[in-house]
């Protein structure tokens, strides 16, 4: 069975600071990967997503991960972060039902 | 409408009421999931609906947990003898065939 582990619950870095959430995932199957976004009181936004192709897939918003195979991971990154970076980011595996499995989430607090 | 509706956005019901929440998909969109999301946690995958195939159910938490999909359309979540801990956001999503998951806003259902 699926599971992914975002290994972080809290992440506190301050604005222009560079930051990576961290997500491992463990699947016998093709996986496919994502990362969403939930801004407060907003509902899910897909930020980037792994399907196949290049290991680096850049997603909106100056976010790029990483799939790296023989780590199970698909880390989430950005250069510089801005105080509107502060959400709540969850990663996410689906084999070919497209059915989710989630991690815990980790938020992300941008401090001035 | 351009995207997944849910309703109602909120409720709150007793304990030992049933409920009923309303997911409207996308156009087009063959495939319908419901997840749930309580508080400080992430996201449970419920139920999986594709086409007129039998829907995983694999994720119900209990027997009081069922939901009815007609065709392509609209989908309705239903929880009987509703208990405190089914206290969460209740989330819908759509997707075509190898597409990503779009999210509705979701219902938060309290339950006192």
């Amino acid at each position: 069975a699926q599971s992914v582990t975002q290994l972080d619950s809290q992440v506190p870095v301050f604005e222009e600071a560079p930051v990576e959430l961290r997500c491992n995932y463990s699947s016998s199957v093709s996986v496919y990967l994502f990362w969403y976004v939930q801004y407060p009181n907003q509902g899910l936004q897909l930020l980037l997503k792994y399907l196949s192709g290049s290991t680096l897939v850049k997603g909106i918003n100056g976010f790029e991960a990483e799939f790296n195979k023989s780590q199970t991971s698909f880390h989430l990154r950005k250069p510089s972060v801005h105080i509107s970076d502060t959400a709540e980011y969850f990663c996410a595996a689906s084999g070919n039902t497209g059915k989710l499995i989630f991690g815990q989430g980790t938020t992300l607090q941008v401090k001035p | 409408g351009a995207g997944v509706s849910q309703s109602p956005s909120n409720k709150v019901t007793e304990k030992g009421k049933d409920v009923e929440l309303r997911c409207d998909p996308i156009s087009g969109h063959t495939a319908l999931y419901w997840y749930r999301q309580r508080l400080g946690q992430g996201l449970e995958f419920l139920i999986y609906f594709q086409g007129n195939s039998a829907p995983d159910k694999s994720g119900l938490p209990s027997d009081r947990f069922s939901a009815e999909r007609t065709g392509e359309s609209v989908s309705t979540l239903t929880i009987q003898r509703t208990q405190q801990e089914d206290s969460a956001v209740y989330l819908c999503a759509s997707r075509r065939t190898d597409s990503e998951q779009f999210f509705g806003p979701g219902t938060r259902l309290t339950v006192l």
